[in-house]
């Protein structure tokens, strides 16, 4: 069971914008670390989508972008694409565990 | 940047795997670089992590005691040595770097990933 949350799926229809949430604990998100985003598209290893909360990796387009207040953090996708669907994970640090923690991932389906 | 992965293996509960990551593209010695592994159908764990300089180690709790961190500067390469495997470390692991040389709470993500490598343990 993780220490953060996330809904099992989400969907949107292409051009439309979708929302993962991501929810902690005063022990991770509460606490000031930084929330970072991956995406997994099938059968690929993850990729870094989003760091510091709100930052984008060089190649990663303006349409994704990321946000947090409190206890939980948000991925947000505009004009969504096809390429899109996959998995998303969100990934922070608890200093109760003393541990890199990850969401359960959030399947992303464009319908 | 490029990490390329290795040794993974099915065995049976009890025994004993090393698996290889060895990188290229970067300055070594200024990354730390973690392990995290996937379960099949399931979400991503972080297992492991060392830091840059290889003097600080770290483990997550469901493998402290069993698994070991080294790497090796001399040819850019970071091992996972697991030992004592149980049927629930089955998964694909991946060798990830951190932009950083230590793992820092407060900024640790992870930006370059192998393509990960199979452990499979049962009877």
């Amino acid at each position: 069971q993780s220490v953060m949350t996330q809904p099992p799926s989400v969907s949107g229809d292409p051009g439309q914008k979708v929302t993962i949430s991501c929810t902690g604990s005063s022990s991770n998100i509460g606490a000031g670390y930084g929330v970072h985003w991956y995406q997994q598209l099938p059968g690929r290893a993850p990729k870094l989508v989003m760091f510091g909360n709100s930052r984008r990796p060089s190649g990663v387009p303006d349409r994704f972008s990321g946000s947090n207040s409190g206890t939980s953090a948000s991925l947000a996708i505009t004009g969504l694409q096809a390429e899109d669907e996959a998995d998303y994970y969100c990934q922070s640090y608890d200093n109760g565990l003393r541990e890199v923690v990850f969401g359960g991932g959030t399947k992303l389906t464009v319908l | 940047v490029q990490l390329l992965q290795s040794g993974g293996d099915w065995v049976q509960p009890g025994a004993s795997l090393r698996l290889s990551c060895a990188t290229s593209g970067f300055t070594f010695t200024s990354h730390a670089i973690s392990w995290v592994r996937q379960a099949p159908g399931k979400g991503l764990e972080w297992v492991s992590g060392i830091s840059g300089g290889g003097g600080t180690k770290y483990y997550g709790d469901s493998v402290r005691g069993r698994f070991a961190v080294s790497r090796d500067d001399s040819n850019s390469t970071v091992y996972l040595q697991m030992n004592s495997l149980r049927v629930e470390d089955t998964a694909v692991y991946y060798c990830a770097r951190v932009p950083h040389v230590i793992i820092v709470p407060a900024s640790t993500n992870f930006d370059h990933w192998g393509h990960g490598t199979l452990v499979t343990v049962s009877s």
